[in-house]
């Protein structure tokens, strides 16, 4: 059982285009993310939902907007994808509190060319 | 300034070394400090939290020192399956922020 899942595994796609990204947790969780990590393998949060709620909106262009449609699903959408959006996207969960680390998704690959 | 900066990397050690990484971040409001451990193309896992007593967990040893906002990691006779990037991480304000990595590579 997986825990938080995450799909496509591998997206390539052509510049301009418009593609969606799904999470799904079965954890439990309450709060789930969406991180960015660079070709540089920087790990950069994006978003924050908690129980289908926005908290977290980091300086993110509003070509990407998330949904929350239930506590146990995050997707991301991305319009008009251009070559810097091109990065591997990981979706994490975790529980309230400052105490405990997240658990992620095994990332998607997004190649925009 | 990075909010969270570690050692450059990369480090190559042989099997049974015994390694150290180190860790700074800038925001002394940080609440909750963590290793993560990322292989090559997967995702980040929770290696261990770390605390101000200081904490071990078999080969690993975590410490905390909150007055100079200083982290670090230690490994005793390091293995072969040990080869990964580990990240350091705070959690500010309920969100986890990771420095740029460090990657070793433990060698037979």
């Amino acid at each position: 059982d997986t825990a938080v899942s995450q799909t496509p595994k591998y997206l390539v796609t052509q510049m301009g285009n418009d593609k969606s990204i799904k999470c799904e947790q079965n954890l439990g969780h309450d709060t789930m993310y969406w991180y960015k990590q660079d070709s540089k393998k920087f790990l950069k949060i994006m978003f924050s939902y908690n129980n289908k709620e926005l908290i977290i909106n980091e300086t993110v262009p509003n070509r990407f907007s998330p949904k929350s449609p239930d506590k146990a699903h995050l997707n991301l959408h991305i319009n008009s994808l251009e070559l810097g959006d091109s990065a591997v996207y990981f979706c994490a969960s975790s529980t309230p509190g400052q105490a405990f680390g997240y658990t992620f998704g095994s990332g998607t690959r997004l190649t925009v060319v | 300034r990075k909010e969270v900066e570690q050692d450059p990397g990369p480090f190559n050690v042989p099997e049974g070394a015994t390694v150290a990484f180190n860790c700074t971040y800038s925001n002394s409001a940080s609440q909750s400090f963590f290793w993560y451990r990322q292989d090559c193309r997967k995702e980040p896992k929770l290696l261990m939290s770390v605390y101000s007593s200081g904490n071990e967990d078999g080969r690993f040893t975590a410490q905390l020192n909150r007055a100079s906002q200083y982290i670090s990691l230690l490994i005793r006779d390091s293995k072969l399956s040990d080869s990964a990037t580990y990240l350091c991480v705070v959690n500010q304000g309920g969100k986890l922020i990771f420095g740029q990595g460090t990657e070793l590579s433990v060698k037979p």
